[in-house]
């Protein structure tokens, strides 16, 4: 079975300073790896996604992430934060092939102090 | 292009009464999906439809749980009836492929159903 791990439920960090959101996932095949954001009161929008290829993705609002198989992580970075990206962010991961679901993080609540 | 549509976008009903959700997918997408998202969760998958027909529904209660996809466009799902832990955000998504790696699943704004 497929899951995913969250470290960290709430995370607060200041405007302008680093974001890192931690995932780590667990696949008995390499997986597909997403990273989604949710606003209050709206659905889950995609951040970014890593299926194959280069293991350091880029997704909108500056954010990037790295598959790192070795250390089975995929952890979301944004160099600098803006009072926007505060919102829940998940994690989830899908084994490729045929009609596999995609199974999602608890979640991490970002917070940015002005 | 229009997104994934739902409604209603909040409900209240007491326990033991009957709710149905509604969703529209975006116009093409062949896999439709609706999740469960209890707060302090992520969403958990409830039934997934490829076209008209379901590829996946373990983890729906089927006792009180009932979900269609008529002429695979528009999907309606059933509680009936409602207990108090059925409080939760309701996610529809869709697809375009099942697996590629354009794979994405565009989800709608939810429906929160509060039983009292």
């Amino acid at each position: 079975a497929q899951s995913v791990t969250q470290l960290g439920s709430h995370v607060s960090v200041s405007e302008g300073a680093l974001v890192l959101l931690r995932c780590n996932y667990s696949s008995s095949v390499p997986p597909y790896l997403f990273w989604y954001v949710q606003y209050p009161n709206q659905g889950l929008q995609l951040l970014l996604k890593y299926t194959t290829g280069a293991t350091l993705v880029k997704g909108i609002n500056g954010f990037e992430a790295e598959f790192k198989k070795s250390e089975t992580s995929f952890h979301l970075t944004k160099p600098s934060a803006h009072m926007s990206d505060a919102a829940e962010y998940f994690c989830a991961v899908k084994k490729p092939g045929g009609y596999q679901k995609v199974t999602f993080g608890t979640g991490t609540k970002l917070q940015v102090i002005p | 292009e229009a997104g994934v549509a739902q409604s209603p976008r909040y409900k209240i009903i007491e326990k033991r009464q009957s709710v149905a959700f509604w969703c529209n997918p975006i116009s093409g997408h062949a896999t439709l999906y609706w999740y469960q998202q209890i707060l302090g969760q992520g969403p958990k998958l409830l039934i997934q439809f490829q076209n008209n027909g379901v590829v996946d529904d373990s983890q729906l209660p089927k006792d009180r749980f009932s979900a269609e996809r008529l002429k695979g466009v528009d999907s309606t799902l059933k509680i009936q009836p409602a207990k108090l832990e059925d409080s939760a955000v309701y996610l529809c998504a869709s697809s375009l492929d099942v697996d590629s790696s354009s794979y994405e699943q565009y989800f709608g704004p939810g429906t929160r159903l509060t039983v009292t």
